[in-house]
């Protein structure tokens, strides 16, 4: 059955360090979200693609953050250089946006943890 | 103030009972609402959407919306143990080439056996 993927699951990590977490969003879907959760601020969006094109990553440290698309079959979102307050769950959404209709669904995560 | 707002509970229902799980909204020109389901330690999983003023029923879950009054709930009859979790209520931001979800920060409910 049809779902996001998401690799890795679990990453721990030394502050300083390079981070790449990989998506597979639903075949077909045009649009292609990151979010990140963490007890104290919830679920935030931090960059979104549709059709490929980034629209919105107003949500992302600019300085060390970036998320791209490569392809419609891959969107990824790299950490440079990474640091403790990083530690969160990284979710990736998909979905097929027209108009008001946004349903997303999400992959399971990754769990990250910047030492 | 928030841009979606929801009472972080934890709501306490014993089994059998009707869950009632509230949010507010502060953009006037949201058009659609989603709830969503997250399992401790899991990811968020869309149970509902609403687009119209009014009732939406699918099984166990109404999903109720008033625009006017920029409110939105979802009802859960007949509670199961099954059904503890945090209950995400999301808005859609739409304009120019913006189409993003506002997400709460979630109502825990927990269902007593």
């Amino acid at each position: 059955d049809a779902r996001v993927t998401q690799t890795p699951r679990h990453k721990v990590t030394e502050m300083g360090q390079e981070v790449t977490m990989r998506c597979q969003p639903i075949l077909g879907h045009n649009t292609v979200f990151w979010y990140r959760q963490t007890m104290m601020q919830g679920l935030e969006l931090l960059a979104y693609f549709r059709n490929r094109a980034p629209l919105d990553d107003s949500g992302m440290p600019k300085d060390r953050f970036s998320a791209e698309m490569p392809d419609a079959t891959l969107a990824t979102l790299k950490i440079q250089p990474s640091e403790p307050r990083d530690s969160a769950v990284y979710f990736c959404a998909s979905g097929f946006s027209r108009d008001f209709n946004n349903e997303q669904f999400f992959g399971p995560g990754t769990r990250l943890t910047v030492l | 103030q928030k841009e979606v707002e929801q009472n972080s509970g934890p709501l306490s229902v014993p089994e059998g009972a009707i869950a009632s799980l509230n949010c507010t909204y502060s953009d006037r020109v949201s058009q659609s609402f989603f709830w969503y389901r997250q399992y401790s330690g899991k990811s968020p999983e869309l149970i509902m959407s609403i687009y119209s003023n009014g009732d939406k029923e699918d099984g166990r879950f109404t999903a109720q919306l008033n625009k006017a009054s920029q409110y939105v709930s979802l009802l859960i009859r007949d509670s199961q143990p099954s059904d503890s979790a945090t209950y995400l209520c999301a808005v859609n931001h739409y304009g120019g080439a913006t189409n993003k979800l506002i997400f709460g920060t979630g109502t825990l409910l927990a269902v007593q056996p």
